[in-house]
């Protein structure tokens, strides 16, 4: 039971490339999160998603795209990476999507954009 | 203001309490939690409170809660080398894990 993956853990782009960061859970979660830290700020909710195929908008949604084509698995997409997406990206999920059930988070994937 | 405040360092001695503290935004906040970051780990939840109480006790880890002044504090007892890592305070601010709020974190050294 290998809980919440992220791959990569770390990635360099410069300024216009496109990546995707994956998410996997095997915890049969309904719920799927992706959020970034930047320092000194608390975690910032980008996209998430109430279950496989469907998406929705987070605090912060601009400039990404979100894919849930497998309940398994959660895609966050930068089509054209700005310096302003350099941030750790953090996946989570939950089996309910209601408190206080706990998230469980993934390692975070380190983003530099020069 | 709208963010969920934390100091962002504390150090403390092995074997000493140390008391972490948080200032959350929304006063109809129905649960307050803390996680906990290990290095090159992702978020664990350590423990929550229901906004209707005061205080939490889990084995070392006490939660106080004071509504009035919108303020949660963390006290772990013992503190221990393992116990070093970044503690996030987070509320929730709606009905659903998607309307939390996090804090920064505080980053706990323990020293031996």
């Amino acid at each position: 039971n290998a809980g919440v993956t992220q791959t990569p853990k770390f990635r360099v782009l410069k300024t216009g490339q496109s990546m995707t960061l994956l998410c996997a859970q095997d915890m049969n979660h309904e719920y799927m999160y992706w959020y970034r830290q930047d320092p000194g700020m608390g975690l910032r909710l980008i996209h998430y998603s109430v279950g496989e195929g469907t998406t929705a908008k987070g605090e912060v949604p601009d400039g990404y795209n979100v894919s849930r084509l497998k309940k398994q698995n959660f895609l966050l997409g930068l089509e054209s990476a700005a310096p302003s997406q350099t941030s750790v990206y953090f996946c989570a999920s939950s089996y309910s999507g209601y408190p206080p059930e706990t998230q469980y988070f993934g390692p975070g994937t380190r983003l530099l954009v020069l | 203001g709208e963010d969920v405040e934390q100091s962002l360092f504390l150090s403390v001695r092995e074997g000493d309490s140390s008391v972490i503290n948080c200032t959350y935004t929304d006063s109809s906040s129905t649960y307050l939690y803390w996680y906990k970051q290990e290095p090159g780990a992702g978020l664990q939840l350590l423990t929550y409170i229901f906004s209707n109480m005061d205080m939490k006790q889990d084995q070392r880890l006490t939660v106080l809660l004071n509504k009035k002044d919108k303020h949660l504090s963390l006290r772990i007892a013992d503190t221990q080398t393992g116990d070093s890592a970044i503690y996030f305070c987070a509320e929730s601010i709606g009905m659903r894990n998607n309307d939390m709020r996090f804090g920064a974190g505080t980053r706990l050294t323990v020293k031996p």
